[in-house]
């Protein structure tokens, strides 16, 4: 059992470029999430599904976007890379909304020059 | 809007002491996790709290909420090394679902 898979693990952009995180779960899992994490702040939301078909806003939306293509997958796109967008990212998973914990991803770690 | 306090963020231990990590949080949250993250690492689920009064422990860790305090403690008995981690908590925000995280505790217990 994988659990939850993200790929890349390491990246470096150059600002201006653009690239797709993703994130893949054999949990059967309905709600899935993207964090970042930087140094001193713990986790920020970017966005997160509650279920398949949808997705919203969290904490930190701004230059990100993402798709979930099914049950399985959610992925997060970078338009337009900023060296701001220097980061840890986290995709997490849990069953539902409600009294389950977060399974996370193993973490992508995004530098941008 | 829930806001999450952890102190100390960061704490320097002897192998065999006691210590205590604390969560505050701003408004109302009837469930509180707990995770553990390593150098480098994931994120790894430690405790689940759901309900006021709740304590769980694990080995030299327990974890106890007081829902009307707003507190969570994560208490580390007797450390050892291998304890030595962020620890972080989060708690439950009905409103949206979502667990709002706190900056985290960087513990680092000598030998």
């Amino acid at each position: 059992n994988a659990g939850v898979t993200q790929t890349p693990k390491f990246q470096v952009l150059k600002t201006g470029q653009s690239m797709t995180l993703q994130c893949a779960q054999d949990m059967n899992h309905n709600s899935m999430y993207w964090y970042r994490q930087d140094p001193g702040m713990g986790l920020r939301l970017i966005y997160y599904s509650a279920s398949e078909g949808t997705t919203d806003k969290g904490e930190v939306p701004n230059g990100y976007n993402v798709s979930r293509l099914n049950k399985r997958e959610f992925s997060l796109r970078l338009e337009s890379a900023a060296p701001s967008q220097t980061s840890v990212y986290f995709c997490a998973t849990r069953a539902g909304t409600g009294e389950t914990e977060a399974f996370f991803g193993q973490g992508t770690r995004l530098t941008v020059v | 809007e829930l806001k999450v306090e952890q102190n100390p963020l960061f704490l320097s231990m002897q192998e065999g002491k006691n210590y205590t990590i604390y969560c505050n949080y701003s408004t109302t949250s009837d469930r509180l996790y707990w995770y553990r993250q390593d150098p480098g690492k994931s994120l790894e689920s430690l405790f689940v709290l759901l309900s006021n009064g709740a304590v769980k422990q694990e080995g030299r860790l327990m974890a106890s909420l007081d829902t009307k305090a707003r507190l969570s403690t994560l208490h580390i008995t007797a450390a050892v090394h291998d304890l030595s981690a962020t620890y972080f908590c989060a708690p439950h925000m009905d409103s949206n679902y979502q667990l709002i995280w706190g900056a985290g505790t960087k513990l680092i217990i000598k030998p």
